[in-house]
């Protein structure tokens, strides 16, 4: 069955980086466009990112363009997520999906708290 | 970007309660409209894709319906199981991706 584990989250302080991560495996990553999709403590779903199936192409929020940048490696069969620029509201959970217009599979998320 | 709403925002019910929430499009999206349920603590689930096409495993108290800018979720009789938040989600227009606020379903 599929299976995705994001790792890479914890506290970091406003400006900081992080590199998040998932780890996925029970299906053939490298057919899958993937995503991923945040929540703020209490609040609503917020998609973040997608990257199509090879990585040639990739789209963001308009909240963090310019300072997330998504990649994957098919060989590993992991998705990425480099965060920049951490601002406090940037404080989610994070979690990879598997895309095809609906988000069919996720991981159990990976909590980045921005906090000086 | 497609804006989504949902009413009500939260609900109390009981078991064997039939349960209605509604998703509404700021445009029409014909039938590109999903829907999950999110327990606390843990990741969203998928529930049903194209309105009304259950995803595999989910049961069939569960029903979906709508196209265009008004769609519904329905549980036909509440299970302990269900009290959880609803959110829906738009992929006519994408990106972005475009999620509902969510519905929380409570005793």
């Amino acid at each position: 069955q599929v299976h995705l584990v994001e790792s890479g989250g914890g506290l970091v302080k406003p400006g900081g980086s992080l590199r998040l991560s998932c780890a996925a495996s029970g299906f053939t990553f490298s057919d899958y466009y993937m995503s991923w999709i945040r929540q703020a403590p209490g609040k609503g779903l917020e998609w973040v990112s997608y990257i199509s199936s090879f990585g040639i192409t990739t789209y963001y929020a308009d909240s963090v363009k310019g300072r997330f940048t998504i990649s994957r490696d098919n060989a590993k069969k992991t998705l990425y997520l480099r965060v920049t620029s951490l601002r406090a509201e940037d404080t989610a959970v994070y979690y990879c999906a598997r895309t095809m217009g609906f988000f069919d599979s996720w991981g159990q998320g990976t909590l980045v708290t921005v906090s000086s | 970007d497609i804006q989504m709403t949902q009413s009500p925002s939260s609900l109390s019910a009981s078991v064997g309660d039939r349960v209605t929430i509604t998703c509404r499009a700021s445009q029409s999206i014909s039938n590109y409209l999903n829907w999950y349920q999110q327990k606390p603590g843990k990741a969203p689930k998928f529930l049903i894709y194209a309105a009304s096409t259950l995803q595999s495993g989910v049961p069939s108290r569960f029903s979906g319906s709508g196209s265009g800018t008004v769609f519904t979720l329905t549980i036909s009789s509440l299970r302990p199981d269900d009290f959880a938040t609803y959110f829906c989600q738009q992929s006519y227009i994408t990106p972005p991706f475009t999620f509902g606020p969510g519905t929380k379903v409570d005793i």
